[in-house]
Order: structure tokens, then C-alpha cells, then sequence
């Protein structure tokens, strides 16, 4: 069974940074690109970055460039999403998903707040 | 950057056609991929290129494709059918987008 657990979402301040991980299991995590979507209360989906299987591409939302960095570590099964510079228009809950985007996780939440 | 442009609301009554469209440019090359979001729960694949539908998915729900416009048509819709529904694409520099999103009432 396919399982996606992210982790490390909390509250910042403007201006902090976080790491956001997440957790595979199920399936060969380095056969897949992975994808990070977020998700502002009350609001639609918002794609954030995406990452080919072996790691060594990497694509961001214009919203995000330079200041998120995704990365992953095939060892681990895991996957990353690096946010710095947080705005208060980060706040959103953060989701990790396999591509084609068939699995996802739960999700965790970041409020960047003062 | 590209966009894709949904309706905010559909409404049926349970057993009625609900068709939920998306429109963009981008969509007359690239395919396009479904998902419903329930309240408090992460999005699900419905459907992806256009007109495939993911194993476990009811097949009333199916996709379609003309020009810049798909449509996701739920056949017979249910009550449980009732969440938010969003297309999705991603362009030629492989970045990603979403509709706005459309909440569908059957009731």
C-alpha cells in the first residue's frame, strides 16, 4: 500500500525558514518524480514543485522560485521541501504526492504568522 | 504562465448528469487530470489524459476532451459525489497549474 506521511509543518514568523519531509513507502520511491502542492485555508490547490525521480531536475512556481527549494534522498525514501523567506501568503497546508499525483498525503500545516 | 478556468459551482440532483468543464490554452496539447477533495481530505485522482479513469474510481465518472476544453461528466451522480472538483495541467517547462476549482452540490 502506497503511503505518503509528511512532517516538520509548524508556526513561523515572516521572514523564518522551515524543512518539510516527506515519507514513502509502497512503491519504488526512485522510480517516480514527486510534486508538492499547497493549499491556503478555505482556498483551491496550488501547484509548488516538482522533482524528477533521480533528483537532478527540478521545477518551482513562479510564487516560490528562489525562496523554496525541493530535494529528495532515494536512500531514504524521502522527499523535501526546503521554505524560506516565509510571507504570511505561504500559510497552507502542504502536500507531498507521488506522480502522476494518483497518491498524496495528509498533508501538514504552515502558518506563517507574527 | 498558463490557466485554467473552471466554474465555481454545478449543481444536480442526485441521479443527474453533473458535467464540470475546464478550459486553457494548454489544454489543446497537454493532457489534463481530474481530482475531487471531500472536506478535511486530500485531494483523489478521478481521472488523467483526458479520459482515463484510475482503478477504483466509479465508472460514472469519465473525461472528455475538445480543443481547450475538458469535461469531467459524472453519470448518475450521488450524493456522496458531492465535494470540489479541480483540472490540472502542467505546460511545455513542465510547471504545474490548477483550475479554481468547482464545488459540485447534489442534493
Amino acid at each position: 500500500e502506497v503511503q505518503l506521511l509528511e512532517s516538520g509543518g509548524g508556526l513561523v514568523q515572516p521572514g523564518g525558514s522551515l524543512r518539510l519531509s516527506c515519507a514513502a513507502s509502497g512503491f519504488t520511491f526512485s522510480n517516480y518524480a514527486m510534486s508538492w502542492v499547497r493549499q491556503a485555508p478555505g482556498k483551491g490547490l496550488d501547484w509548488v514543485s516538482a522533482i524528477s525521480d533521480g533528483g537532478d531536475v527540478s521545477y518551482y512556481a513562479d510564487s516560490v522560485k528562489g525562496r523554496f527549494t525541493i530535494s529528495r534522498d532515494n536512500s531514504k525514501n524521502t522527499l523535501y521541501l526546503h521554505l524560506n523567506s516565509l510571507r504570511v501568503e505561504d500559510t497552507a497546508i502542504y502536500y507531498c504526492a507521488k506522480e502522476p499525483l494518483d497518491y498524496w498525503g495528509q498533508g501538514t500545516l504552515v502558518t506563517v504568522s507574527s | 504562465s498558463y490557466e485554467l478556468t473552471q466554474p465555481s459551482s454545478v449543481s444536480v440532483s442526485p441521479g443527474q448528469t453533473a458535467r464540470i468543464t475546464c478550459s486553457g490554452d494548454i489544454l489543446a496539447k497537454k493532457y489534463a487530470r481530474w481530482f475531487q477533495q471531500k472536506p478535511g481530505q486530500a485531494p483523489v485522482l478521478v481521472n488523467y489524459k483526458d479520459t482515463e479513469r484510475p482503478s477504483g474510481i466509479p465508472e460514472r465518472f469519465s473525461g472528455s476532451s475538445s480543443g481547450t476544453t475538458v469535461t469531467l461528466t459524472i453519470s448518475g451522480a450521488q450524493v456522496e459525489d458531492e465535494a470540489d472538483y479541480y483540472c490540472y495541467s502542467a505546460g511545455d517547462n513542465n510547471l504545474g497549474v490548477f483550475g479554481g476549482g468547482t464545488k459540485l452540490t447534489v442534493l
